[in-house]
């Protein structure tokens, strides 16, 4: 039943550490997005992608870059972490037809010290 | 662009009482609408949803109604419980089902 699953539930990294966040989805959705979640700031959209090799800025890119080589996978760069990186990551994939919702992973918990 | 507006929380209920959480909406042609829970330490999971204008969404307890004429989509529950406790996300998806927007969550309190 399982249907998006993020690679780490907790991550604890340094400071300049480049930082690999990964998501599949078992769907074969086209779109998939990654957002982070911080308390008093709801969820902010980070990237997003709508096919393999395709991807398009969010809402606060900076400091972020994305992959998606396969449909399945889509992954989240920290090329240098900084501690204001910490957060809550959450991936999701909508189904990319109307009247569907979006499926979420159980979200990475990322520290940056 | 497409918004969600939600109230902010914490919302703080006794066990039993009812509970709403206001969310209205702005966006171009007909999206579909949702509700998400969040439990502590987890991601969200889908509560409810509503496509198309006075659907009614219900799942455990908790209904919300698509009122396209005030542009609203209130979750309400009769009687919480402890367990009902979590951030409660009010969202929308566009009509070609791509985008999703999402309010700023209201987190609510149960007390027994």
């Amino acid at each position: 039943d399982v249907k998006v699953t993020q690679s780490s539930r907790y991550l604890v990294k340094r400071t300049g550490e480049k930082v690999f966040l990964e998501c599949v989805q078992d769907m074969d959705h086209e779109n998939m997005f990654w957002y982070r979640q911080d308390p008093g700031l709801g969820l902010r959209l980070i990237y997003f992608s709508y096919d393999v090799k395709m991807k398009e800025k969010g809402d606060i890119p900076e400091g972020y870059s994305v992959s998606r080589e396969k449909k399945e996978r889509f992954s989240l760069i920290l090329e240098s972490a900084s501690t204001n990186q910490t957060s809550m990551y959450l991936c999701a994939s909508p189904a990319g037809a109307a009247n569907t919702e979006a499926f979420f992973g159980q979200g990475t918990r990322l520290t940056v010290v | 662009g497409d918004s969600v507006t939600q109230m902010e929380g914490p919302v703080t209920l006794s066990e039993e009482a009812f509970l709403t959480i206001n969310c209205t909406y702005t966006a171009t042609g007909y999206p579909s609408l949702f509700w998400y829970v969040q439990y502590p330490g987890e991601g969200l999971q889908l509560l409810l949803k509503a496509t198309k204008a006075d659907d009614k969404g219900s799942n455990k307890g908790f209904e919300a109604t698509y009122r396209k004429e005030t542009t609203s989509f209130h979750l309400e529950k009769g009687s919480v419980q402890v367990s009902d406790s979590a951030v409660y996300f009010c969202a929308l998806i566009d009509n070609a089902g791509n985008m999703l927007t999402f309010g700023g969550g209201t987190r609510l309190m149960v007390k027994p």
